[in-house]
């Protein structure tokens, strides 16, 4: 069965500190692994994408994660957190060749001034 | 383009009533999927489909039903409205071509009382 954690409810982090979200993932066969992110009151806002090949992939807003398929992790994280950032941010993973995509409780981020 | 619309945004329910949420999407995509997001426990995935006419069961499909007629359209029906449903539902949509990233609607807030 597939299953998401991530470890932490909250993250604190100075603006211009580096930040990092932890997840880790299981899943049958190759995963495919995403991070979301969701302001108050609103839909979830697609981030970045893992599917094969670079284990460092890049996205939208300063934003990267480092697939580690031995730890079986997928760590977002940003050189220079933003009080712009803070959030609720979700990893989710889907099963190669299948259709559906957990996600996991989601960490809060805050990025304090 | 609309992207994945859901009516209505807020309802609310006296428990036992049954009611339908919308969801549409304009982007041709053959899966789509409705979660619920409770506090702590991130986003759930309820059903699933992969195309007109084929549903699945998610991780909590218990007092939910859904049918695909169409690839636009994918409604939720809640059967018997409990306060146990008392959530934000949010649809998704994508692309079933590789592994495209899920495009969300603004949520539905449903209160059962």
């Amino acid at each position: 069965a597939q299953s998401v954690a991530q470890p932490e409810d909250q993250v604190n982090v100075a603006e211009g500190n580096p930040l990092t979200v932890k997840c880790t993932y299981s899943v049958s066969g190759n995963p495919y692994l995403f991070w979301y992110v969701q302001y108050p009151n609103r839909g979830l806002q697609f981030l970045l994408k893992y599917i094969t090949g670079d284990n460092l992939v890049k996205g939208s807003y300063g934003f990267e994660a480092e697939f580690n398929k031995s730890q079986t992790s997928f760590h977002l994280k940003k050189p220079s957190a933003l009080v712009s950032d803070s959030a609720l941010y979700f990893c989710a993973v889907r099963g190669g060749g299948g259709f559906k995509t957990i996600f996991g409780a989601g960490t809060r981020l805050f990025v304090k001034a | 383009n609309a992207g994945v619309t859901q009516t209505p945004k807020f309802q609310v329910l006296k428990t036992g009533q049954s009611m339908t949420l919308q969801c549409a999407q304009d982007m041709n995509h053959e899966y789509m999927s409705w979660y619920r997001q409770d506090p702590g426990m991130g986003l759930r995935l309820i059903h699933y489909s992969v195309g007109a006419g084929i549903t699945d069961q998610g991780e909590v499909p218990n007092g939910y039903n859904v049918s695909r007629s169409t690839t636009e359209d994918f409604p939720l029906r809640l059967l018997s409205a409990a306060p146990s449903q008392t959530s934000v539902y949010f649809c998704a949509s994508s692309s079933a071509e590789g592994a495209t990233e899920a495009f969300f609607g603004q949520g539905t807030r449903l209160t059962v009382v």
